[in-house]
């Protein structure tokens, strides 16, 4: 079946570094979209990506969905304890097809 | 508000006893799903039902049974509940298809479970 890996599974920054997580399938995906959680909430939609190649920026949230549509990476620069929480991917092979990424928990030291 | 609710919040309880969870949402959205978090944050889906369908059953114990009445609920009912079902249960909504927003996944605030 499909796997979606996402990497690195903690990440722990210093507040204005900056911070990127990864996420590969194993297999080519229709779109891919990105979820943040913060400590003690629920998953909240951020962004979906469609098209090979794709980048798409929200303030300093840069996301990226590769040219063979088999991973994305998210970017965040210049940190803010506002960033703290867990970010999922969720890659989409097709409308019943959809896998969470493990999810990358962020701590910023303020 | 639009929103997708569900109760419990909390549920703490002991092994052996049978518990439900229950869903609605009121985004007009066709397809419901449960998923169980775990304490190291994975979320792993359950079950999904589309316009009260069941579409997706993953690999869950019979204990788990899913309900949808209708397009707008999807109950969880578990039985014999086991020390190891102790996990945050998200249901979540989307709506099918194309065009912006589809397969756009709103979740519930998640319902704690403790069984002792």
């Amino acid at each position: 079946g499909q796997q979606v890996m996402q990497i690195p599974q903690y990440q722990h920054v210093q507040e204005g570094e900056d911070f990127t997580t990864y996420c590969n399938s194993s297999t080519t995906l229709s779109n891919i979209q990105w979820y943040k959680q913060r400590p003690g909430g629920h998953p909240v939609f951020l962004i979906q990506l469609v098209k090979s190649g794709e980048v798409k920026k929200q303030k300093r949230l840069t996301f990226q969905f590769g040219e063979a549509k088999k991973n994305s990476s998210l970017h965040i620069t210049a940190t803010q304890t506002t960033d703290v929480g867990t970010y999922f991917c969720a890659g989409w092979r097709n409308n019943n097809d959809m896998r969470f990424g493990a999810g990358t928990r962020l701590t910023v030291k303020p | 508000d639009t929103a997708v609710s569900q109760t419990p919040k909390y549920l703490v309880t002991q092994m052996g006893n049978d518990k439900s969870i229950k869903c609605e949402q009121n985004l007009g959205h066709d397809t419901m799903y449960w998923y169980k978090q775990d304490s190291k944050k994975f979320l792993k889906i359950m079950f999904s039902y589309n316009n009260k369908e069941l579409i997706i059953n993953e690999t869950v114990p019979n204990r788990f049974s899913p309900k949808s009445p209708d397009k707008a609920h999807l109950n969880l009912h578990i039985n014999s509940l086991e020390l190891g079902d102790s996990a945050v249960y998200f249901c979540a909504s989307s709506r099918r298809g194309g065009g912006a927003g589809a397969n756009v996944l709103t979740f519930g605030a998640g319902s704690r479970l403790t069984v002792l």
